[in-house]
């Protein structure tokens, strides 16, 4: 069964760090790239950052950019998130969602976890 | 970054009704667009990739189709199970941008 479970969330004070993870089950990690998505409470989606299968080709939300990284452990099965400088309008339900596998002409998000709450409040 | 502007925000139809939902990208993205349906509490599900391929296992009800730059979701004849939140997602380069959202609510 294809499985994403998040983990990491928590309450932080604004300007500290948290890292969440992404652990994968039921497909060849290492052939998908990856993104982060996130949800403020009653919001609607935002596109947080992705990663190819290889680490190779990264992108980041502008609203996030040089503050959030990125990055994967293909032996691990695992994606990661290190949030720094956190601010209160980064509280949000964070979900990490598959793409499609390396040679597709297109992407697709699915599967997607259920999500991992992250609250920015002092 | 592209701008993905959906409409309309919110949508009031009944059972049996064709609804449709548009997103208008701000510059071109090929067929790069992906809808996606969201229920309270629930994480987005897929429907349509590639701007008109039905995923595996969607209704036939839902499609996609593409003119230029604008994008639209069409449910043929709703069902109760429909009444959910719809995004686009434009992936055709980074950042990529979801639209606003549609909220589908029942007559």
């Amino acid at each position: 069964e294809l499985q994403l479970v998040e983990s990491g969330g928590g309450l932080v004070q604004p300007g500290r760090s948290l890292r969440l993870s992404c652990e994968a089950s039921g497909f060849t990690f290492e052939h998908y790239a990856m993104h982060w998505v996130r949800q403020a409470p009653g919001k609607g989606l935002e596109w947080v950052s992705g990663i190819s299968w290889n680490s190779g080709s990264i992108g980041y939300a502008d609203s996030v950019k040089g503050r959030f990284t990125i990055s994967r452990d293909n032996a691990k099965n695992s994606l990661y998130l290190q949030m720094n400088s956190l601010r209160p309008e980064d509280t949000a339900l964070y979900y990490c969602a598959r793409d499609s596998s390396f040679g597709q002409t297109y992407n697709w998000f699915d599967p997607w976890g259920q999500g991992t709450l992250v609250t920015v409040s002092s | 970054a592209i701008q993905m502007t959906q409409s309309p925000s919110s949508l009031s139809a009944s059972v049996g009704d064709r609804v449709t939902i548009t997103c208008r990208a701000s510059q071109g993205i090929r067929n790069d667009l992906g809808w996606y349906q969201q229920k309270p509490g629930k994480a987005p599900k897929l429907l349509i990739y590639a701007a008109s391929t039905l995923q595996s296992g969607v209704p036939s009800r839902f499609s996609g189709s593409v003119s230029g730059t604008d994008f639209t979701l069409t449910i043929s004849s709703l069902q109760p199970d429909d009444f959910a939140t719809y995004y686009c997602l434009q992936d055709y380069n980074y950042p990529y941008t979801f639209g606003q959202g549609t909220k589908l609510e029942i007559k």
